[in-house]
């Protein structure tokens, strides 16, 4: 029974250039959520998502920061034009249900901008 | 808004003490999460607390739901060097989720 999958798992760009980390959730889950966490800093708040719904973005950046998780397929996180600022580690969770239900995490993908 | 506020930031403790984190939150919430992160890992969900006054237990891990459903706490008894990481408590409300900063835990052997 396979855990939450992200990849990659590092993930190197350069100024200005995209990236996009993708989220695998936990078979029968219907229930994304991503983190962003600073080094030595807490987690925060970025997106849920259920199957081609955005659920709650007010953690997301207004800019440069867009999520989906499509009917069929992984969810994402693409980040356009990243900056230094992006550097961290990007951390998706599933769940099976909103609210009541644990969420499972991911390993994480600890993105660098160079 | 709707905040959770986590303390201490940091705790460094003797092996066989005891630990103590706390959560609160500006307003109440439908239930609250316990994780823990390794150095190094990603979070690890260790319990749900749902009603109001709830405590339950995990071996030396015990968790405490408020009255009002406004905070929580997880105390650590006789810390081992396993227990290092750091916990975070989140809380939910009205499909919101909102993570604590965190409490740090460094035990010395």
């Amino acid at each position: 029974n396979a855990g939450v999958m992200q990849n990659p798992r590092h993930l190197v760009r350069r100024r200005g250039q995209e990236a996009r980390l993708r989220c695998s959730p936990m078979k029968g889950h219907s229930h994304v959520y991503w983190y962003r966490q600073l080094p030595e800093e807490g987690l925060k708040f970025m997106v849920y998502l259920q199957k081609e719904n955005i659920i709650d973005e007010s953690g997301m950046p207004k800019e440069r920061f867009s999520a989906e998780f499509p009917k069929e397929g992984p969810s994402i996180l693409r980040i356009q034009q990243v900056v230094r600022g992006d550097s961290a580690a990007y951390f998706c969770a599933s769940s099976l249900m909103t609210g009541a239900y644990e969420q499972y995490f991911g390993p994480g993908t600890r993105l660098t901008v160079t | 808004g709707q905040q959770v506020m986590q303390i201490p930031q940091y705790q460094h403790v003797q092996e066989g003490e005891d630990f103590t984190t706390y959560c609160n939150s500006s307003t109440t919430l439908s239930n609250i999460q316990w994780y823990k992160q390794r150095p190094g890992g990603h979070p690890v969900f260790l319990i749900q607390l749902v009603k109001s006054g709830e405590v339950k237990k995990q071996k030396r891990l015990t968790f405490q739901f408020g009255e009002a459903k406004k905070n929580s706490s997880l105390h650590i008894t006789a810390t081992q060097t396993t227990d290092v990481g750091t916990y975070f408590c989140e809380g939910y409300n009205f499909n919101k989720f909102y993570f604590g900063s965190g409490t740090k835990l460094n035990v010395k052997p």
